[in-house]
């Protein structure tokens, strides 16, 4: 069963400090894998994406890594902020006979404190 | 722009109850979705729909109905609430092309009692 797997559940970091979320996968093929920010009580919104062909991808204090051989992923938070506390969803897009399906990680909680 | 706009925010039904859950979009996208989030697990795709008139099945579309006569709503209903729909009910909507983002509402928080 194509599997997405994020760790760790959840996180407590100081203001400031640096951090990385991890997302194994066992889709495949697929085509794109996607990082999401889920603030409480809010819908996901979209941060990055990545083709299977791209191996980095930055949005300001965010950047995600890709590594399609081990089929893992990565979200590194640099100079975290109490804004960045919230839940990171890894979404990986699978490739189907017919059209595409995505697969959703159960996310990781980011709690920043100060 | 608004966006994708859930309604109601929150609700609590009596098992057997049946209820709509209301999702706009008016960035004029042909995919719509509907998918649950259950605690410590990732989001379900219920119900999607490539356009006005179409719809299909996701994974877990058992006790659920979807209709989409406009390109702009998508409601979901629940005929007969179970206790086992107790969940967070999110709507999203997609512009064409594999890398563009879902876009999703803020969710519909539904309790079953």
């Amino acid at each position: 069963k194509n599997q997405v797997e994020q760790s760790p559940q959840s996180l407590i970091i100081l203001e400031g400090k640096n951090c990385t979320l991890q997302c194994n996968y066992t889709v495949s093929p697929f085509s794109n894998l996607r990082w999401y920010k889920q603030d409480t009580g809010r819908g996901p919104v979209s941060l990055t994406i990545m083709t299977f062909s791209e191996n980095t991808k930055s949005n300001g204090r965010y950047t995600a890594t890709l590594d399609a051989d081990t089929k893992q992923s990565s979200l590194h938070i640099t100079a975290s902020q109490l804004s960045d506390s919230a839940s990171y969803i890894c979404v990986v897009r699978e490739l189907m006979e017919y059209g595409n399906k995505l697969v959703f990680g159960a996310g990781t909680i980011l709690r920043v404190k100060s | 722009n608004a966006g994708v706009t859930q309604t109601p925010k929150f609700r609590i039904l009596k098992i057997g109850q049946s209820m709509t859950l209301q999702c706009t979009q008016d960035m004029n996208h042909n995919y719509m979705y509907w998918y649950r989030q259950d605690p410590g697990m990732g989001l379900k795709l219920i119900y999607y729909s490539v356009g006005a008139g179409i719809t299909d099945k996701g994974e877990v579309p058992n006790g659920y109905n979807v209709s989409r006569s406009t390109t702009e709503d998508f409601p979901l209903r629940l005929e007969l609430a179970a206790p086992s729909q107790t969940s967070v009910y999110f709507c999203a909507s997609k512009g064409q092309g594999p890398n563009q983002p879902q876009h999703f509402g803020d969710g519909t928080r539904l309790s079953i009692l």
